[in-house]
């Protein structure tokens, strides 16, 4: 099945700065990649994804990028504010129902 | 709208007792699946039911049992529950192969 490397495990970002997160994928067929974020006490919330024919996609201060070729795929968070902080997960999985996710990321901004 | 609601929210169970976990969602949603989320591992695919009637197994499957008893409920069954279930499960729907909801989550502790 796929596996999910995530990285890093915690971030630790100064308020207005960015904040990167990767992750790399097994399965050069996988074509689905969403980052869900999870909030302390609920349960995780889609952010943004991106499909396989799309390099690149942004939403406000959100982006994703995707390399096929190297099987990678990063967030990106600009302009970092308090409530960005939580945990973040990439996922990945081969257009079926069967999401294999990445072990998370735990943000801190500080103020 | 309620999205999808998950009781109980706590339950702590000795080795060896059973229970069910009880899902249900309000967003005419097709599939339905449950996760399981260990500290270090990210969410883990449990069971799914692509649509009502159908039910399949995720990644960890042992130890539980499933019913999709409508469209709308899908609950999940201990039958003997052991120290190494102790974790905080998520049910999620989605409408399609893409965004999948998540529920508020159970915390479970088995002693």
């Amino acid at each position: 099945g796929e596996n999910v490397e995530q990285h890093p495990s915690t971030l630790s970002v100064q308020e207005g700065d960015s904040a990167v997160i990767k992750c790399t994928y097994s399965d050069s067929a996988s074509n689905y990649f969403p980052w869900y974020k999870q909030e302390l006490g609920k349960g995780p919330q889609l952010i943004i994804d991106i499909r396989s024919n799309v390099g690149e996609k942004k939403d406000q201060r959100i982006a994703v990028t995707l390399n096929k070729t190297a099987k990678h795929f990063s967030l990106h968070i600009t302009e970092t504010q308090p409530e960005d902080s939580a945990v973040y997960f990439c996922a990945a999985t081969l257009n079926d129902y069967k999401l294999s996710f990445g072990a998370g990321t735990t943000v801190t901004v500080r103020a | 709208n309620a999205g999808v609601t998950q009781t109980p929210k706590f339950q702590v169970l000795k080795t060896g007792q059973s229970m069910t976990l009880q899902c249900a969602q309000d967003m005419n949603h097709n599939s339905m699946y449950w996760y399981r989320q260990d500290p270090g591992m990210g969410l883990r695919l449990i069971y799914y039911s692509a649509s009502e009637g159908t039910t399949d197994k995720g990644e960890v499957p042992n130890g539980y049992n499933v019913s999709r008893l409508n469209k709308r409920e899908f609950s999940l069954r201990l039958e003997s529950a052991a120290p190494s279930q102790t974790s905080v499960y998520f049910c999620a729907s989605s409408d399609s192969l893409d965004e999948q909801y998540f529920g508020p989550g159970t915390r479970l502790t088995v002693t």
